[in-house]
């Protein structure tokens, strides 16, 4: 299965905007891109996804690299509620791959 | 619109108890369903998923077993609890493999 690496953690300010990148370098052609987060005590919630082109939509932007090895989620004002830690999957889009699986995410901290 | 029940929202059992978690999906049919554990500070456990009825397949050897009687009907159940069966665990369902997932309020076990 193609995996992905994803910072541990990151910061930033209020207001301002975060890039939280994903790398997968083993992607293949029918790879889609998630991506999830999880707030404290709750269960993750579905923030955006795509296949080749950039996607935007109330909650974010996700920019996928033309060799699709890489792509990142834009908050693009980041909000105290955006404190959560952020999950980048690939899900096989092909008959017989049911799995949904999580990785480590990178927990994002927002500064007042 | 879709909905996800899971039920109880916490749940103190003692070590060799039994245990029963049910998750229901309402507004949909013949969903793909999940559960997962999430243990204290680690990330989340892919335990059983589910495309049809009577179909069940295992991600981790346990203490748990899935069973799915019903379309939109997903129970996770163990003989005998064992302390590190504590966690948080979560029901998802999505329509199919590559699709965005939607998550319950999850069950906080705690195993005395």
């Amino acid at each position: 299965d193609a995996k992905t690496t994803q910072p541990n953690s990151m910061e930033s300010n209020e207001e301002e905007p975060v890039h939280l990148p994903c790398n997968h370098s083993t992607i293949s052609g029918t790879d889609y891109i998630h991506w999830y987060r999880q707030l404290p005590s709750q269960g993750p919630e579905y923030v955006i996804h795509g296949l080749t082109s950039n996607v935007n939509n109330r909650m974010a932007s996700l920019a996928i690299a033309e060799d699709r090895k890489s792509s990142t989620l834009i908050l693009h004002r980041a909000t105290l509620r955006d404190a959560a830690v952020y999950y980048c999957i690939l899900l096989f889009s092909g008959a017989g791959s049911y799995q949904l699986t999580f990785g480590k995410g990178t927990k994002l901290s927002v500064i007042p | 619109s879709q909905t996800i029940h899971q039920w109880p929202a916490t749940l103190v059992q003692p070590v060799g108890s039994p245990l029963s978690l049910e998750c229901t999906v309402e507004g949909t049919s013949n969903p793909n369903l999940y559960w997962y554990r999430q243990a204290a500070g680690r990330g989340l456990q892919l335990l059983f998923y589910s495309v049809g009825i009577g179909q069940i397949s295992s991600e981790v050897p346990q203490n748990l077993s899935a069973s799915r009687p019903q379309d939109r009907q997903f129970i996770l159940s163990s003989k005998k609890l064992l302390l590190s069966d504590s966690g948080f665990y979560l029901c998802a369902w999505a329509r199919g493999a590559h699709t965005e997932a939607f998550f319950g309020q999850g069950t906080r076990l705690t195993v005395v």
